[in-house]
Formats: C-alpha cells, sequence, structure tokens
C-alpha cells in the first residue's frame, strides 16, 4: 500500500540550530513530492516541491529537501531555526499512477528561544 | 487574485443530516481535490477531479460524493452524517493533475 512516514511526531530546538524533519514514502514510479507548513489557524502553503529534477530542492523560508530514490527519502532541512518556524510540516506525495494524493501524519516543530 | 474559497467556513449539524460544501478554485486552475482533516492529524485525500471528471477516490465511504461543474468549482457532499465526520474539509486546487496545491481556508464542519 502507498504510504509517507514522517518519523517524528514532534521536533524540538533552540533558535539558531539546524531543523530536520524526516519523511519516508512508499516506492512508486515518478512521485511527486512536497512538504507544506501548517501555521495555526491558517492554511496549508507550500514550502517546496520535487518533481524528477534536482534531487536538492530549494524552498521558501531558508527550508531544503533532498530527495533520495535509494532510501525512499524527502527529509526536509533548515541551516538556522527562526522562532516563526514554529508550526506543524506535512510531507505529502502524489501518486500518478491510479492518482492519489498522500499526506503524512506531520511533525510539529517547537522553536526555542 | 483571489485564492481558493471555500463555503461555509463554520457549521453545525446534527446526526443523520446531509450537507454540502462548497470550493471555488484559483482562476485557470482545472483541478480540484478535497480533504479531510480530523484535529490533530494530517489531511485525508477524499477526491481529486480534474476536467470535471473524478481522478481519484480516497478511502471514504459512499456517503461521500463530490462533483465538479463546468467552471470548475467543486462540492463535496456528505450524507447521513455521523459523530465522526466532524473535521476540517479543505479543498485544494491546481493547474494540472499533479500540480502544487493551493488550499483554502477549509470548512469546518460539527456533527453533534
Amino acid at each position: 500500500a502507498q504510504s509517507v512516514t514522517q518519523l517524528d511526531s514532534h521536533v524540538s530546538v533552540s533558535e539558531g540550530t539546524p531543523v530536520l524533519l524526516r519523511c519516508n514514502y512508499s516506492s512508486s514510479y515518478s512521485p511527486s513530492l512536497f512538504w507544506y507548513v501548517q501555521h495555526p489557524n491558517k492554511g496549508l502553503q507550500l514550502l517546496l516541491k520535487y518533481t524528477s529534477a534536482a534531487t536538492l530542492v530549494k524552498g521558501i523560508n531558508g527550508f531544503e529537501a533532498e530527495f533520495k530514490k535509494s532510501e525512499t527519502s524527502f527529509h526536509l532541512t533548515k541551516p538556522s531555526a527562526h522562532m516563526s518556524d514554529a508550526a506543524e510540516y506535512f510531507c505529502v506525495v502524489t501518486y500518478t499512477g491510479g492518482f492519489k494524493t498522500i499526506f503524512g501524519a506531520g511533525t510539529r516543530l517547537f522553536v526555542k528561544a | 487574485d483571489a485564492g481558493v474559497t471555500q463555503s461555509p467556513t463554520h457549521l453545525i449539524k446534527t446526526r443523520g443530516q446531509q450537507v454540502t460544501l462548497r470550493c471555488s478554485p484559483i482562476s485557470g486552475h482545472k483541478s480540484v481535490s478535497w480533504y479531510q482533516q480530523v484535529l490533530g492529524q494530517g489531511p485525508q485525500f477524499i477526491f481529486q477531479y480534474y476536467e470535471k471528471e473524478e481522478r481519484g477516490r480516497g478511502n471514504f465511504p459512499d456517503r461521500f460524493s463530490a462533483r465538479q461543474f463546468p467552471n470548475y468549482s467543486s462540492e463535496l457532499n456528505v450524507n447521513a452524517l455521523l459523530l465522526g465526520d466532524s473535521a476540517l474539509y479543505l479543498c485544494a486546487s491546481s493547474l494540472s493533475e499533479y500540480g502544487e496545491l493551493f488550499f483554502g481556508e477549509g470548512s469546518r464542519l460539527t456533527v453533534l
């Protein structure tokens, strides 16, 4: 079955330290991969997307993600966390064969001053 | 330009009733998809429509149905409401079938 696994339900970092949010997906031919962020009481916003171009994808607000096909991973990183990064992050995969969009369960990022 | 708009924003229903939620995509977007987000969980895919045809369906019972109109707006219908249907229902539009999703603010349904 197709699935998306976000390996951490909560991640806590100090302001100015690196962020790593982990995501694994079940293998599929040419998936499209996305990271979305959801701030409290706000809608979902796209951070970045991978669509079979460069394996290192740059997004908004300093976020990056690396697509590793051999590991079926698409981890999200940021070199230096900011207080405003505190939010819920979702890894999303669209499977083109038999169209379906699957969200991971989400990772809540806490940023400490 | 207007983003994805959903209506109503909040509604309260009782068990057994029926509800219709509406979504207007961004102008030019031909794909609309629907998601259910229960409190504390990630969104679950319900339906995707592209060019007025159903292109994908998630694991939801037949009580859930949807359609897309010639102007690409969409409705999600839920019949015989259960308490467990209480959730935030999100609509997203995209230019293509597999493109970036632009989300509306959602319709929060409470079933009593």
